[in-house]
């Protein structure tokens, strides 16, 4: 696509809940990324894949959080058991194989755990 | 580890240049870059630096790099405000490795 699609752009869900959010990156760019945003926080890297490997998870942050990457294009980053601290726009970004020109990104996801 | 440093909040009036400061820690970095987020959007890349160069000009923008004391800046000429937005420092190790952020500096722009 022309851009990096994101879905969906809010989301509210339950304490305790599953949530699954998904990243469309720019066709033929071949690494991903998602970062988190918090109020405050600024961005906190969250996890990189190359093709379909994931060469870095250092960033998830429990392993209640997980992301996958089918085909070398999709990605779904899936959270069980939300909880409040969850809450944050979770952006993801799509580069070509060489970083020369930084990241598109896209306009994220706005979850909301209550 | 990486870490980048910037300023939380400027204000500056319509016309004036605006100058956003940003500090890293890792002498390593060999791509740093500006973005910039406006209300209720992803970041939209603005411009990047190579570590072998110290100035970039690209129309208003201006970036220039001091690597011996590991800080970048960021002059934004006549700054209108249609500027008004968080800019993000960021930097990078090599072309592959994920890029780390600074927390961002909201620029207020007064009429």
């Amino acid at each position: 696509g022309a851009g990096v699609s994101q879905s969906p752009s809010n989301k509210v869900t339950e304490k305790g809940k599953d949530v699954e959010l998904r990243c469309d990156p720019i066709s033929g760019h071949t690494a991903l990324y998602w970062y988190r945003q918090s109020l405050g926080q600024g961005l906190e890297f969250l996890i990189y894949f190359q093709g379909n490997s994931a060469p870095d998870k250092s960033g998830l942050p429990s392993d209640r959080f997980s992301a996958e990457r089918t085909g070398g294009s999709v990605s779904t980053l899936t959270i069980q058991r939300t909880q409040q601290e969850d809450s944050a726009v979770y952006l993801c970004a799509s580069s070509p194989d060489r970083l020369n020109y930084g990241y598109t990104f896209g306009s994220g996801t706005r979850l909301t755990v209550v | 580890g990486e870490d980048v440093e910037q300023s939380l909040f400027l204000s500056v009036r319509e016309g004036d240049s605006s100058v956003i400061n940003c500090t890293y820690t890792d002498s390593s970095s060999t791509y740093l870059y500006w973005y910039k987020q406006e209300p209720g959007a992803g970041l939209q890349l603005l411009t990047y630096i190579f570590s072998n160069m110290d100035m970039k000009q690209d129309q208003r923008l201006t970036v220039l790099l001091n690597k011996k004391d590991k800080h970048l800046s960021l002059r934004i000429a006549d700054t209108q405000t249609g500027d008004s937005a968080i800019y993000f420092c960021a930097e990078s190790l090599t072309g592959n490795t994920p890029l780390v952020f600074g927390k961002g500096t909201r620029l207020s722009v007064i009429a």
